[in-house]
């Protein structure tokens, strides 16, 4: 089974700064990785799929990148609305739908 | 509008039985593959079961297999997670999710399933 590990564990960051998050996969996935926001008591929240497409509705401050086993979801300028946790999922292997351990974004 | 809301979970004995429902609305049900993922509550998201649109193929992880049964019925449009034989660790929150390429492309607002004495 593909692991997908997650970094940092906790990022502190002002409103208005640059947000960058990490996700390795243990082997390649080649593009078969998406983002997910999530807030406290809501469910996920589909940000990016094919590592680097916006879903719908999807603000433009959200870019993803990467391929293979290396990935990263930017944030450009915070919101106070982006303060959630992020995790990564990796598809099409076995089982279907891989999370990594998610990223904390929180106020600095 | 696109919705999934999920229904079913509560307070259940080590050894009983739910059945979650997902009842879909705003967009064409049987098109989709679905998913069940749940989530301990404060920690990660973890893949349960995945059923394809008309119903005639299912898969689960381990942890799952031989005890959970994903099923749908397309003519109520309504996504269904049988839960037999539940377990201390089976408790969770339960989303019920729409297959978009692999991805989770909309989610349903979860059930809480506690399993405790």
């Amino acid at each position: 089974e593909i692991v997908l590990t997650q970094s940092p564990a906790t990022l502190s960051v002002s409103p208005g700064e640059r947000a960058t998050l990490s996700c390795r996969a243990s082997q390649s996935v080649t593009s078969n990785l998406a983002w997910y926001q999530q807030k406290p008591g809501q469910a996920p929240r589909l940000l990016i799929y094919g590592a680097s497409t916006r879903a719908t509705g999807i603000p433009a401050r959200f870019s993803g990148s990467g391929s293979g086993t290396e990935f990263t979801l930017t944030i450009s300028s915070l919101q106070s609305e982006d303060f959630a946790v992020y995790y990564c999922q990796r598809y099409n292997t076995w089982p279907p739908m891989g999370f990594g351990p998610g990223t904390k974004v929180d106020i600095k | 509008e696109v919705q999934l809301v999920e229904s079913g979970g509560g307070l259940v004995q080590p050894g009983g039985s739910l059945r979650l429902s997902c009842a879909a609305s705003g967009f064409t049900f049987s098109g989709y593959w679905m998913h069940w993922v749940r989530q301990v509550p404060g920690k990660g998201l973890l893949w349960v079961s995945l059923i394809n649109g008309d119903g005639s193929s299912t898969s689960y992880a381990d942890s799952v297999k031989g005890r959970f049964t994903i099923s749908r019925d397309n003519a109520k449009n309504t996504l269904y997670l049988q839960m037999n034989n539940l377990r201390a660790e089976d408790t969770a929150v339960y989303y019920c999710a729409r297959d978009y390429y692999g991805s989770g492309d909309q989610w349903g607002q979860g059930t809480l399933v506690t399993v405790s004495s």
